[in-house]
């Protein structure tokens, strides 16, 4: 089975800060890994994936995520802030099984 | 159409009664989901959908939840008897066809709120 754990449900940086996200995932096969927003009252957007290849990925908006498979994370980052990054993110993995298996999500709070 | 729609966007039933929610994939996507987002649960897989081949249902908490999808595209999540638990947001997803090494990315609908009173 697989899972994904989320550190922390709310967090909170000033805008122009480096945002750090906490992604572990469980695996029995190699995974492929995901980064899902969420704005409000919106469907998921995908930020970023990582299925072979370079183990740091570049999504949208400057966000990236480096797959570490000895630390079994998926962190993701951006190195500055941004009002209209506040929003929920979701990390999820994925064998070749298709389904998501989403995180609990991290809610990003952006402050002036 | 230009991405994944779902209707109705919100939805108010009385607990008993049975709700259908649809979800238009991506032109030309042959692969459909539905997961089920809630405070207490998270983000669930319900049923997955893959051209011709039988779904996966195994996501599906009951046997008051069903789905289907017609001639390859539309498809429709039923659930009969709701019960309060079932208040939640139903979100759909397509993508193409999974191509071996490379998953392709599955892009999701606005969501459907369902309340159940």
């Amino acid at each position: 089975a697989q899972s994904v754990t989320q550190l922390g449900s709310h967090v909170s940086v000033s805008e122009g800060a480096l945002v750090l996200l906490r992604c572990n995932y469980s695996s029995s096969v190699p995974p492929y890994l995901f980064w899902y927003v969420q704005y409000p009252n919106q469907g998921l957007q995908l930020l970023l994936k990582y299925t072979t290849g370079a183990t740091l990925v570049k999504g949208i908006n400057g966000f990236e995520a480096e797959f570490k498979k000895s630390e079994t994370s998926f962190h993701l980052t951006k190195p500055s802030a941004h009002m209209s990054d506040a929003a929920e993110y979701f990390c999820a993995v994925s064998s070749g099984a298709q389904k998501l298996v989403f995180g609990q999500g991290t809610r990003l709070t952006i402050n002036p | 159409g230009a991405g994944v729609s779902q209707s109705p966007s919100n939805k108010v039933t009385e607990k008993g009664k049975d709700v259908e929610l649809r979800c238009d994939p991506i032109s030309g996507h042959t692969a459909l989901y539905w997961y089920r987002q809630s405070l207490g649960q998270g983000l669930e897989f319900l049923i997955y959908f893959q051209g011709n081949s039988a779904p996966d249902k195994s996501g599906l908490p009951s046997d008051r939840f069903s789905a289907e999808r017609t001639g390859g595209s539309v498809s429709t999540l039923t659930i009969q008897r709701t019960q309060q638990e079932d208040s939640a947001v139903y979100l759909c997803a397509s993508s193409l066809a999974w191509q071996g090494a490379f998953e392709n990315e599955q892009y999701f609908g606005p969501g459907t709120r369902l309340t159940v009173t």
